[in-house]
């Protein structure tokens, strides 16, 4: 697979309920960010997690990293109707500042 | 809280044409970025520029392509002879120094027809 992989494509669930999705990469980092975009809009910034860090904590927000399996997950807590969006990883490799490799995505749908 | 803004949202332009995306970064960033999206496909690396010149580029990013921030404040992309496969949704992104999170504008849809 290549660098950057969400998985799963596609996660449906009812509010008040938790979404987990995972990314995988190929190459070394720096970091590993994660970002979220609204249909038709542009990509927030959630959370960056740095590759001596295992976890981080933001809000709702839950990343795990893990280096030896380059795997990261996005967790979130107690979905709303508003996370409804499409969430990227973007893996930023050591030595190459900031030129982003982004995953294909994970489409999350909160249903009411 | 501080936007980058990127003019137009939607440009239908016909192939062969030259097209100029616009973009304002956020006013204390140094460094500053095109990303596209093909509909349905990841978030494509194009450049990266600092110092008014460009650090990095993809190799997408070929003779076709240009980057100029032309004043303090604008930073655009130019494709010169636009071609079918270049539509897709242009993203804007400035930042601090290298590894921390990127700012992103709402991205301008090319259409080439």
């Amino acid at each position: 697979s290549q660098q950057g992989e969400e998985d799963p494509q596609a996660l449906s669930i009812q509010e008040g309920e938790n979404a987990t999705m995972n990314c995988s990469y190929k190459t070394s980092i720096n970091n590993l960010q994660w970002y979220r975009q609204n249909s038709g809009r542009g990509l927030v910034h959630l959370i960056l997690i740095r590759s001596n860090e295992r976890e981080k904590h933001s809000g709702r927000l839950r990343v795990t990293l893990d280096t030896s399996k380059k795997s990261s997950s996005l967790l979130i807590t107690a979905s709303r109707a508003a996370d409804t969006a499409s969430y990227f990883c973007a893996t930023d490799p050591q030595a190459a500042g900031n030129k982003l490799t982004f995953g294909g995505g994970t489409r999350v749908l909160v249903k009411p | 809280e501080p936007e980058v803004t990127q003019t137009p949202s939607h440009q239908v332009t016909q192939m062969g044409q030259e097209v100029i995306l616009r973009c304002v970064p956020i006013s204390n960033h140094l460094y500053f970025y095109w990303y596209r999206q093909i509909l349905g496909q990841k978030v494509e690396f194009l450049v990266s520029f600092y110092n008014n010149e460009i650090s990095e580029k993809s190799e997408i990013f070929d003779d076709q392509f240009s980057v100029e921030r032309p004043d303090g404040s604008n930073f655009t992309l130019k494709i010169r002879s636009t071609k079918l496969e270049d539509s897709a949704m242009y993203f804007c992104a400035s930042g601090p120094p290298p590894g921390s999170p990127l700012h992103f504008g709402n991205g301008t849809r090319l259409t080439v027809t």
